[in-house]
């Protein structure tokens, strides 16, 4: 069963502390990305990757980190230096043009 | 430099009615565009999708999208609206050629559907 994992889907941390989502996909797919959705403003690209150990800053990287080691997976950290990371993370892969989603992490940082 | 512009930020109809949700994009290239749906807390699904094939473009879940070059436009029907529609819905567009394949997402439109 083919797909796109994130884990967890929900996740509260204190603010000043480091937190990483986990994204992992099963479809092969060469590229993957992160995007953070706010309500009302749609979904925003942080980083992508389009093959192992290299990526990219998308739109908006300031105060977010990746690592792309193995085709699988593309955690992202959101580190204290993030100033409102209190958002719908969105991990996503592809081949050609589609993108294929996974569920979501909703992160809470109080 | 491209962009898409969904017009209306939130549609009500009734059930069994139409559903009509606009989007305008701009590119100078020959786009490709997509139209999303994320239902409350999930991820986004793929509905349809246009690639400079038949400018008609037939979805899942009874959805359709016209190409329209001359309006720039790339609205969103469906003939008649099921409460199981309710959801976030999202027009996006992609340059072909694109060495990344980055999308460009509308800012979305959330559809209600009355009973």
């Amino acid at each position: 069963d083919g797909g796109i994992t994130q884990s967890p889907k929900y996740l509260f941390r204190k603010e000043g502390q480091n937190v990483t989502l986990s994204c992992e996909q099963n479809l092969n797919h060469d590229a993957m990305y992160w995007y953070r959705q706010d309500p009302g403003q749609g979904l925003r690209l942080i980083y992508y990757s389009q093959i192992v150990n290299d990526f990219q800053k998308g739109d908006i990287a300031e105060g977010y980190s990746v690592s792309r080691e193995k085709k699988e997976s593309f955690p992202l950290t959101v580190t204290s230096a993030q100033k409102n990371p209190t958002a719908f993370y969105l991990c996503a892969s592809s081949i050609g043009l589609e993108q294929y989603f996974g569920p979501g992490t909703r992160l809470t940082v109080t | 430099a491209q962009s898409v512009t969904q017009l209306d930020s939130h549609v009500s109809v009734s059930e069994g009615t139409p559903v009509l949700l606009r989007c305008n994009y701009s590119s100078s290239y020959s786009p490709s565009l997509f139209w999303y749906v994320q239902h409350p807390n999930k991820g986004l699904q793929l509905l349809l999708k246009y690639t400079s094939a038949a400018t008609l473009v037939k979805g899942i879940n009874g959805f359709e999208a016209e190409f329209k070059k001359s309006e720039t436009s790339f609205h969103l029907t469906k003939p008649s609206a099921h409460m199981s529609d309710a959801a976030e819905y999202f027009c996006v567009v992609i340059v072909n050629g694109g060495s990344q394949g980055n999308l460009i997402f509308g800012k979305g439109t959330k559809l209600s559907v009355k009973p």
